[in-house]
């Protein structure tokens, strides 16, 4: 089936540094993936639509200069977390789809991100 | 995309089948429902999906009722690794639009 990886699965890093996760579909291509934010105890939080080619979608009070979103393949998107606060520490989730096949959305197994 | 409910938590013997339902009486005729599952500190995992016919797999049963306003989810016999949130959405197939999340439903399977 469908398989979406992501990279790191954990990491730590200082205040006031940047952070990149990898999110890649493995055997499929996605033109569209979505990033979700999920804080302890909360369910999934969608924090930005990304998109092959072109600029990310963000969801309202997410800011886009905060969260880069970088798509440039159909097959890997990276999201940049700048400057990170300790109030970014979270688990951010990737999830792709293979619009070929219509098949279901497909997760990534999440980057646990704590800044110090 | 459709509005679900979903109790918040529910409990469940091991080895006892593991029904949770689901609510979403504003589905679309072209909306399917989908269900995931998030096992703690992990990405949430896909389960099943369907239309109107219920659907079985290595996994799970959706039993969908003829009005499609509500769906059941069945683990036919429940293990301890089931214990996770599971997650109701219904969404257009062909659609590329983004899937939200509501807060699912808690399951602990009790030995």
């Amino acid at each position: 089936g469908a398989v979406v990886s992501q990279h790191p699965s954990r990491v730590i890093c200082k205040s006031g540094t940047s952070v990149k996760i990898e999110c890649r579909s493995l055997d499929f291509q996605a033109t569209t993936m979505f990033w979700y934010r999920q804080f302890p105890k909360q369910s999934l939080m969608l924090m930005a639509t990304s998109n092959e080619g072109s600029k990310a979608t963000y969801e309202q009070g997410v800011e886009k200069d905060k969260f880069l979103i970088n798509h440039a393949s159909l097959t890997l998107s990276t999201l940049t977390v700048t400057s990170a606060h300790p109030e970014d520490s979270s688990f951010y989730i990737c999830s792709a789809r293979d619009g070929q096949t219509n098949s279901p959305l497909h997760f990534g197994n999440g980057t646990r991100l704590t800044v110090t | 995309d459709a509005k679900t409910t979903q109790p918040p938590s529910m409990d469940c013997a091991e080895g006892r089948a593991a029904n949770l339902p689901c609510n979403h009486s504003t589905i679309s005729g072209n909306e399917y429902v989908y269900w995931y599952r998030q096992i703690h500190s992990q990405g949430p995992q896909y389960i099943i999906h369907g239309l109107k016919n219920n659907e079985t797999n290595e996994m799970a049963s959706l039993i969908i009722t003829e009005d499609r306003k509500s769906s059941t989810l069945i683990l036919p016999h429940a293990t301890l690794r089931d214990t996770a949130v599971y997650y109701c959405i219904v969404r257009v197939k062909t659609s590329y639009d983004k899937v939200i999340f509501g807060p699912g439903t808690s399951l602990s399977v009790i030995p």
